[in-house]
């Protein structure tokens, strides 16, 4: 299958700071998506980002499909960004490779 | 908002009993899914599942689970004969169409005695 790698895997962050994850994969991709996984386990979607970029508040996601990677970008982090992002890829139609995930840690 | 359920929220079981997990996606998603999280592991794909059939599912997905929409709201995950392995966090997801956001549920943790 396809092999996603995500770099970082831990990161710890002052309140305030910005910082940038990345996911790398090794084939092409029809949909990536970008998940944050908080501390009590809920994973919420951020972004579904095949190609581009997009903008959500403090957060950012750029896709470049032609070169394998995407970027998760946190402006101004907060406490609550805190826990591990994942990105998550499919290639076959309906079937998802994540990576192993960027551990966040946020610290007031 | 609509929400994605679970039921359980844990399940403990004893190795080779059979366990029924229970997700009820949002109303008018047509894609769900399912996965697992072994504790302090990525998220694995198991399976995907359309129009009432199996749409894809990974090497984990083998002849012990299996997949059901048994009437218009809830969507089971069947776990024949569970093993020590088997013991993780289990996630429903639906999505309304293919390449869209999936929302995911609150997860069934199991744990096989």
């Amino acid at each position: 299958g396809i092999q996603v790698e995500q770099s970082p895997p831990d990161l710890i962050l002052q309140e305030g700071a910005n910082s940038t994850l990345r996911c790398n994969f090794s084939d092409s991709v029809n949909n990536l998506q970008w998940f944050h996984q908080n501390p009590w386990g809920q994973l919420i979607n951020l972004f579904y980002i095949p190609s581009g970029t997009k903008q959500n508040g403090r957060l950012s996601a750029t896709t470049v499909a032609t070169e394998r990677y995407s970027l998760l970008y946190i402006s101004s982090s907060q406490t609550t960004d805190s826990g591990v992002y994942f990105c998550a890829v499919e290639r076959d139609f309906n079937k998802f490779y994540f990576g192993s995930g960027t551990k966040l840690n946020v610290k007031p | 908002e609509p929400e994605v359920t679970q039921t359980p929220s844990h399940q403990v079981t004893q190795m080779g009993q059979e366990v029924i997990l229970r997700c009820v996606p949002i109303s008018n998603h047509l894609y769900f899914y399912w996965y697992r999280q072994i504790l302090g592991q990525k998220v694995e794909f198991l399976v995907s599942f359309y129009n009432n059939e199996i749409s894809e599912k990974s090497e984990i997905f083998d002849d012990q689970f299996s997949v059901e929409r048994p009437d218009g709201s809830n969507f089971t995950l069947k776990i024949r004969s569970t093993k020590l392995e088997d013991s993780a966090m289990y996630f429903c997801a639906s999505a309304p169409g293919p390449r869209e956001t999936q929302y995911f549920g609150p997860g069934t943790r199991l744990l096989v005695l």
